[in-house]
């Protein structure tokens, strides 16, 4: 029930195209859903993030759209740019403690 | 720079050995979570703290232990060591816990034990 299922595991995308990123939770307690963003050799940087009173959620390219019913989000990279060529982790945490339920992470590479 | 810092970098040691990760949290910030990341499991919580006390457990193995120490930095000690326990361990701090604050990850250090 502490699951977070993310998909796709890698995604390739020409330079201006958009990416997205989907995850599926399970738990409904969960109350806050960040998008983390990896470079090889770093540790993970939060991207933004979304709370479930909102269904989306924009900055700058960066926009997440949240589905409380069906228990899905999404990220979505608009104008993507090689630089954004990074490993993306969606997660989930509880209010209570803030420990952070990550997805599996997909491997994004933008093509120039 | 997200303002965590780790120590060591990198670590290699031999099987059934002990070692000891150091993580400085940001200025001010009082809770520490503590992160590993390999291949087959991604990433996964193992421990927090805050302000010296310990308030969360995740997958945390009984060989691995952890505190936090008065002057807020934390250490993950990692014994009797398997080469399944080779991956990288983050370290994360945040102001509080219970609020939607912002997790700020530390570089990691890499474990390799052979």
């Amino acid at each position: 029930q502490q699951q977070v299922k993310q998909s796709p595991q890698s995604l390739i995308v020409q330079k201006g195209g958009i990416s997205i990123i989907n995850c599926a939770y399970e738990n409904t307690a969960f109350d806050y859903f960040p998008w983390y963003q990896q470079f090889p050799g770093k540790g993970p940087a939060l991207l933004i993030a979304i709370r479930p009173d909102v269904s989306e959620k924009k900055e700058g390219r960066f926009t997440i759209s949240f589905n409380k019913s069906a228990k899905q989000f999404s990220l979505h990279i608009m104008d993507s740019q090689p630089g954004d060529s990074a490993t993306y982790f969606c997660a989930a945490s509880l209010l209570l403690t803030r420990q952070l339920t990550f997805g599996s992470g997909t491997q994004l590479t933008v093509l120039p | 720079d997200s303002g965590v810092t780790q120590t060591p970098k990198h670590l290699i040691t031999a099987t059934g050995q002990r070692v000891t990760l150091r993580c400085s949290p940001r200025s001010g910030d009082l809770s520490v979570y503590w992160y590993q990341q390999s291949l087959d499991q991604g990433l996964q919580f193992l421990i927090q703290y805050y302000n010296g006390e310990e308030r969360a457990k995740g997958n945390i193995l009984e060989r691995f232990s952890a505190q936090q120490f008065p002057d807020l930095h934390s250490e993950l000690n990692l014994s009797s060591l398997e080469l399944g326990d080779s991956a990288l361990y983050f370290c994360a701090s945040s102001v509080g816990q219970g609020e939607y604050n912002e997790q700020f990850f530390g570089p990691g250090t890499r474990l390799t034990v052979l």
